[in-house]
């Protein structure tokens, strides 16, 4: 199965400043057909999780565009341009290049100074 | 939408039967998930549903006790979970998937259902 590292596990941040996470795959995530699979989540408190990323750096509709996806092969990143009070939450990465099982990294805890 | 009830409580060595039901799209036309997520804990990702077709996929450590179904005329699906102990105890989400046969990520999520187990 692959392996999804998610750093920092906790980060805490100003309101208005930047954030970056990281998500690293034991196995590249460059499918065969050129599509590379991996997905970015935020659980809120209490929340059922909710997709932001999909393939790396697409947006889902609606997701606000303080927020981008960047990586390839192995190594990605979540950036938030400038963090507001209601990003905070569990940010998952998942991969879904080799399936199944989807899986998913430990999570990164965000939360505001 | 996804809709499943709020609780279930069963004991050890029970069964749970968690229903999902989907509105505003087309059931048999995307994957149907089961995710689970035990208190305190991430996100586990246990199997999925073809829609259309009937056909599954589980997480290799369930494959044993689990069972996913689907109801087409109703538009739910339903995860079967048996032989349960106090670590199944958790928030079972069900999320819908890509299209079929594709890769999709889960865009949109039950509020989910929280099974406790308990003697």
């Amino acid at each position: 199965d692959i392996v999804l590292t998610q750093t920092p596990l906790s980060l805490s941040v100003t309101p208005g400043q930047p954030a970056s996470m990281s998500c690293k795959s034991s196995q590249s995530l460059l499918h065969s057909d050129g599509r590379t699979y991996l997905f970015w989540y935020l659980q809120k408190t209490g929340q059922s999780p909710q997709l932001l990323i999909y393939e790396v750096s697409n947006r889902l509709s609606g997701v606000p565009d303080r927020f981008s996806g960047s990586g390839s092969g192995t190594d990605f990143t979540l950036e938030i341009s400038r963090v507001e009070a209601e990003d905070v939450g569990i940010y998952y990465c998942m991969q879904g290049k080799q399936i199944p099982p989807f899986t998913f990294g430990p999570g990164t805890k965000v939360n505001i100074k | 939408q996804l809709v499943q009830p709020a609780t279930e409580v069963r004991k050890p060595g029970a069964s749970v039967k968690v229903s999902c039901t989907a509105s505003g799209y087309n059931f048999n036309d995307y994957y149907l998930h089961w995710v689970r997520q035990a208190p305190g804990q991430g996100l586990e990702w246990m199997g999925r549903i073809n829609t259309a077709t009937g056909g599954t996929e589980y997480e290799e450590k369930f494959q044993a006790r689990i069972a996913m179904t689907r109801d087409t005329s109703v538009s739910a699906a339903y995860l079967d979970l048996s032989a349960l102990t106090s670590a199944d105890t958790a928030i079972y989400y069900c999320a819908r998937g890509g299209r079929l046969y594709t890769r999709g990520g889960f865009d949109v999520w039950g509020q989910g259902t929280m099974v406790s187990v308990s003697s």
